[in-house]
């Protein structure tokens, strides 16, 4: 089983819609989650991290349901730029260090 | 945050050749990291770059295949030794940095590798 699980997708979303999405890890002591996000032939990068209590920015709300072991990603009022791959990545430190990534949800915003 | 470059961007190399890919931070940093793409697959880490001593490497990796060097805080370079066609892949440095209060990590953009 893999440490961590994401839906592929794609998630084809009609701009303007709301998209939501989870990813599920394997190891309860997991200590810190986040959301990276990665462009066709690009790097990661960091969109937020998921604290305890849920957080927001902007149009993003990050979930994390630490009794079944899953974060989740809302997506409000979709973009075209928000298409990219969502790459789920949780660390068992409470330095970033070793990051365990998820294979990535795909969303395409299409107008 | 930190600005990070590796080179070379992409190659293609022969099966049975090394490749030695450099990735440089614009700032100096504790925690340096290599990691690897597939194509179609997540990221996997490959070591953790030490400064002053061996890298510390994952389940699955080892130093003979994968010999990385730290002479300093700005700088990295990780070799792939041997290659195969199963080496293809992308290679990616990232780094630790703090920002404010915590710390992210920041990744280079990545060298494309084709092995033939």
């Amino acid at each position: 089983r893999k440490e961590v699980e994401q839906d592929p997708g794609p998630f084809n979303v009609p701009e303007g819609a709301t998209v939501a999405f989870n990813c599920t890890y394997s190891n309860s002591a997991s200590q810190s989650f986040f959301w990276y996000r990665q462009d066709c032939r690009k790097e990661p990068k960091l969109l937020m991290s998921v604290y305890s209590s849920g957080n927001e920015d902007g149009r993003f709300t990050a979930q994390l349901n630490r009794a079944s072991q899953y974060i989740s990603l809302l997506i409000r009022d979709s973009k075209l730029s928000d298409s990219a791959t969502y790459l789920c990545v949780v660390t068992l430190t409470d330095s970033w260090g070793k990051l365990q990534f998820g294979a990535g949800t795909q969303v395409v915003v299409t107008p | 945050s930190a600005v990070i470059s590796q080179k070379p961007s992409r190659d293609i190399c022969q099966r049975g050749t090394s490749l030695t890919i450099q990735c440089q931070v614009d700032s100096q940093v504790t925690m340096m990291f290599w990691y690897r793409q597939q194509p179609g697959q997540s990221l996997t880490l490959i070591a953790t770059a030490n400064q002053g001593s061996e890298a510390t490497y994952e389940s699955g990796f080892v130093i003979d295949k994968f010999p990385i060097s730290r002479p300093n805080l700005t700088f990295s370079t990780l070799t792939v030794s041997n290659m195969s066609p199963e080496d293809s892949s992308i290679y990616l440095c990232s780094v630790e940095a703090r920002q404010g209060p915590s710390y992210e990590q920041y990744f280079g953009p990545g060298t494309r590798l084709t092995v033939t």
